[in-house]
């Protein structure tokens, strides 16, 4: 079967550095995304990776490693603001969207 | 000018009752879904369209049955309500007709509670 795994929640410090990872195995890939959805509001699109490597975007970086099935969000300088759960979705073989259960940050002063 | 729009965002009813979500969006894309999010916060595809086509029809029970009238427009109609229905269900679309791997933009949800 298809199944992505994070975990399901984690604390980190305002100002500080967090990593969250995602770890999948499904039938092929075509790339994997990460969103980020705020209490009681719709998912809103982070980044998307196809090849292995980091991508940089401001405060947010997503990396990838296809041969390990594997990829990681890092939010540096955290903010309150940034307090949501963060979903991993890949891209199977078919072109099917695979959604992870998400990983819920709460940000401490 | 809001990209994906739902209604309504909150619909409170009572078990048997038929009842329906309307969706459209303004982003000229092609594909549109349905999800449904339960308490456990688990994103579950139900259905996607793209050029009023059905393309993806999940394990959904079917009473649930999406209706799209025009490209920019997929609504849910679900007949004969159940507790279980209880959930938050968001509307979604993307560019191209892959369906599965274009960034989707998601509604604003609509908080379905069954009593």
């Amino acid at each position: 079967g298809q199944n992505i795994d994070q975990p399901t929640e984690m604390t980190a410090t305002e100002g500080a550095i967090v990593q969250i990872n995602c770890t999948y195995q499904t039938s092929g890939f075509n790339g994997l995304f990460w969103y980020q959805q705020h209490a009681g509001e719709a998912p809103t699109f982070l980044s998307y990776n196809v090849l292995d490597g980091l991508e940089e975007k401001g405060r947010f970086s997503s990396f990838l490693s296809r041969s390990k099935g594997y990829s990681y969000l890092l939010l540096k300088e955290l903010q309150m603001k940034d307090s949501a759960s963060y979903l991993c979705a890949v891209v199977d073989s078919n072109y099917q969207l695979i959604w992870g259960a998400g990983t819920k940050l709460i940000i401490k002063p | 000018d809001t990209a994906v729009s739902q209604t309504p965002k909150y619909l409170v009813t009572q078990m048997g009752n038929d009842k329906s979500i309307k969706c459209e969006q303004n982003l000229g894309h092609d594909t549109m879904y349905w999800y449904k999010q339960d308490s456990k916060k688990f994103l579950k595809i139900m259905f996607s369209y793209n050029n009023k086509e059905l393309i993806i029809n999940e394990t959904v029970p079917n009473r649930f049955s999406p209706k799209s009238p025009d490209k920019a427009h997929l609504n849910l109609h679900i007949n004969s309500l159940e507790l279980g229905d209880s959930a938050v269900y968001f509307c979604a679309s993307s560019q191209g007709e892959a369906g599965g791997w274009e960034t989707q933009y998601f509604g604003p949800g609509t908080r379905l509670l069954v009593l």
